[in-house]
């Protein structure tokens, strides 16, 4: 069965400093790979995503994730944390064999401290 | 193994017309979560729903309705539809809960594809 995993329920981090959120998956076959944010009361919006090509994704707000075969990992990271960052991150997988639908990981709070 | 199941796949309804789509989840799943995908849109999130309990809201608009049954089936009872409410509508589902403890990966169904008229 396909499945993605985001190990951390919550990751803080100081305004300022590099984040890092992790995801990995499992799959079988070539997985599209997604990062999606939701802030407060509002749907999901889209970050990023990886079909095929360069593994390092650069996405939307400074955002940019690395896709790691071997490791099945597609880490988000942010060079420089903004409060604003505060959010749930969701990791996606999309794989064409299990009829294109999303697998969306459990997702991960965001916390940027002043 | 059995995928989260929509119904109907397709539908065409006019303006001011009501629509019900149905999700059916994965077996012992207890959660449902509700998504409208615009055209060239993000999933947007509308509501969700814990052991026939709504647990979380979105963006739903107050047009729409949506409950959970005893069978963890979950309907979208959509009223006086808008052209602008034209979109794919995706269910997912999950294993336990939205808050409150660790959840697990959200399958999502294969949407079903609304046209207002």
């Amino acid at each position: 069965a396909q499945s993605v995993a985001q190990p951390e329920d919550q990751v803080n981090v100081a305004e300022g400093n590099p984040l890092t959120v992790k995801c990995t998956y499992s799959v079988s076959g070539n997985p599209y790979l997604f990062w999606y944010v939701q802030y407060p009361n509002r749907g999901l919006q889209f970050l990023l995503k990886y079909i095929t090509g360069d593994n390092l994704v650069k996405g939307s707000y400074g955002f940019e994730a690395e896709f790691n075969k071997s490791q099945t990992s597609f880490h988000l990271k942010k060079p420089s944390a903004l409060v604003s960052d505060s959010a749930l991150y969701f990791c996606a997988v999309r794989v064409l064999n299990y009829g294109q639908n999303f697998v969306f990981g459990p997702g991960t709070r965001l916390s940027v401290l002043p | 193994a059995a995928g989260v199941i929509q119904s109907p796949r397709h539908l065409i309804k006019e303006k001011r017309e009501t629509a019900t789509l149905k999700c059916y989840p994965i077996p012992r799943h207890d959660t449902v979560y509700w998504y409208q995908q615009g055209p060239g849109q993000d999933p947007q999130f509308l509501i969700s729903f814990y052991e026939k309990m709504q647990s979380d809201k979105g963006s739903i608009p107050d047009r729409f309705s949506a409950q959970q049954f005893s069978d963890y089936h979950s309907e979208l009872n959509m009223s006086s539809l808008e052209l602008g409410d034209s979109a794919l509508y995706f269910c997912a589902s999950s294993l336990g809960g939205t808050s409150g403890r660790r959840r697990e990966t959200q399958y999502f169904g294969p949407g079903t594809r609304l046209l207002v008229l």
